[in-house]
């Protein structure tokens, strides 16, 4: 199975400032055929389901503001928040879905500092 | 809209089974392949599996590999997970979700509420 490790596993960041969470595959996860790398990102608040932010590595699902974004192509990848806002507090995870059996990061704790 | 509802969790003994559904509606279920992913009491997600479109292919991972079975359907727009020999690890909060339909391989988009299994003596 492919492995999914995020870094840190926690991070405080004050209100306005970037947010940064990486994520590292076992194995690469660009797609040769379409050159698109099978990675998702999620966030997910205490009592909800996970929300869809990214996917193929650097593509902003509709709806998700613009100070998220994604880089990062094969193995590595990055989460970036620009400015961090209030309602941005949650877990983070990243998730490759190039195999059939999917796997997600351990999560990314991030608060307010 | 496309809405996912998660039914039939609860407390269960420890070697025990329970079957879990999730009815689909406001999209073609029958053109999509359906995961289950679920989380324990304070910890991260763990994907479980994923079944085709028709029902042909299920891929599972190795932590209920033998124990889950993963079927669907498509007459009633309904997913089911088929739990065996349950364990207290087992316990947890389970959700069924579908990719997005701009993108093959784009991540899971949408998810239902959850539903909470208990494996406890």
């Amino acid at each position: 199975d492919i492995v999914m490790t995020q870094s840190p596993d926690s991070l405080a960041v004050s209100l306005g400032e970037r947010a940064t969470i990486n994520c590292k595959s076992s194995q690469n996860l660009l797609y040769s055929s379409n050159n698109k790398n099978y990675l998702a990102w999620y966030q997910q608040k205490p009592g909800q389901p996970p929300r869809l932010l990214i996917y193929w590595a650097s593509t902003r699902e509709s709806g998700v503001p613009d100070r998220f974004s994604g880089s990062g192509s094969g193995t590595d990848f990055t989460l970036t928040i620009s400015s961090l806002q209030a309602e941005d507090v949650a877990v983070y995870y990243c998730q490759q879905s190039y195999s059939s059996m999917y796997t997600f990061g351990q999560g990314t704790k991030l608060e307010i500092k | 809209q496309v809405q996912l509802e998660e039914s039939g969790g609860g407390v269960v003994q420890p070697g025990r089974s329970l079957r879990l559904s999730c009815a689909a509606s406001g999209f073609t279920f029958s053109g999509y392949a359906m995961h289950w992913v679920r989380q324990g009491p304070g910890k991260g997600l763990e994907w479980l599996a994923v079944i085709s479109y028709n029902g042909s292919h299920q891929y599972y991972t190795d932590s209920v590999k033998g124990r889950f079975i993963i079927s669907r359907d498509n007459s009633r727009n309904t997913l089911y997970l088929h739990m065996h020999s349950l364990r207290p690890e087992d316990t947890g909060v389970y959700y069924c979700a579908r990719r997005t339909a701009a993108a093959v391989n784009g991540g899971l988009l949408y998810w239902g509420q959850g539903t909470l299994v208990t494996v406890s003596s």
